[in-house]
């Protein structure tokens, strides 16, 4: 079974452009949850997705940031018009429930604005 | 609200020395805790978690964690570390009642020195 899979790995994006993020969960697994660490702090929750809904985006920025989690596809962050401050490693986990069910991690994905 | 305060940003010790790293947590409500380790350039690793039950949870990789309601703490050890130990560790918690959002902490740095 493979692990969670993030791509890119790595992003470099010009200010102004958009950047597109994707995770795909470890087969069987309908939850997925989004993470940004900035460089030298803890892991922040952005944003938690089941299949075709958002339960919390309470740790979504409220411009510029959005996510989604189609029937069909990977998990999808899209952050338009980047800005140096989004420059970061975003973490996509999943568990097949939610709750405190264990959530594993991807790899990231390192944004770099330049 | 939830809160983690991990008391040391970074530990130093040397190969085969005990190690304690901190973790503190505050919340008005019942809680579930998590250890994980994040070795450089890779995502997150669950160590051991406690969701009910014994306070003394044993994990992988020889650690072990206590959990103690009344000082709200979350410690993690290890009775003798190797080198390969070296990494960032993660304390977390979430609610009973917020659903699966994890908190994290700030982390801390475990250095191993031979």
């Amino acid at each position: 079974n493979a692990g969670v899979m993030q791509n890119p790995r790595h992003l470099v994006r010009r200010r102004g452009q958009e950047a597109r993020l994707r995770c795909s969960p470890m087969k069987g697994h309908s939850h997925v949850y989004w993470y940004r660490q900035l460089p030298e702090e803890g892991l922040k929750f952005m944003v938690y997705l089941q299949k075709e809904n958002i339960i919390d985006e309470s740790g979504m920025p409220k411009e510029r940031f959005s996510a989604e989690f189609p029937k069909e596809g990977p998990s999808i962050l899209r952050i338009q018009q980047v800005v140096r401050g989004d420059s970061a490693a975003y973490f996509c986990a999943s568990s097949p429930l939610g709750g405190a069910d264990t959530q594993y991690f991807g790899p990231g994905t390192r944004l770099t604005v330049l | 609200a939830q809160s983690v305060t991990q008391l040391d940003s970074q530990v130093p010790v040397f190969e085969e020395a005990p190690v304690e790293l901190r973790c503190n947590y505050s919340s008005s409500v019942s809680v579930y805790l998590f250890w994980y380790v994040q070795y450089p350039n890779q995502g997150l690793q669950l160590l051991l978690k406690y969701l009910s039950g014994s306070t003394l949870v044993k994990g992988i990789n020889g650690f072990e964690a206590e959990f103690n309601k009344s000082q709200t703490s979350f410690h993690l050890r290890k009775p003798s570390v190797h080198i390969s130990d070296t990494a960032e560790y993660f304390c977390a918690v979430t609610q009973e009642t917020s659903g699966s959002r994890l908190t994290f902490g700030e982390g801390t740095q475990l250095t191993v020195n031979p």
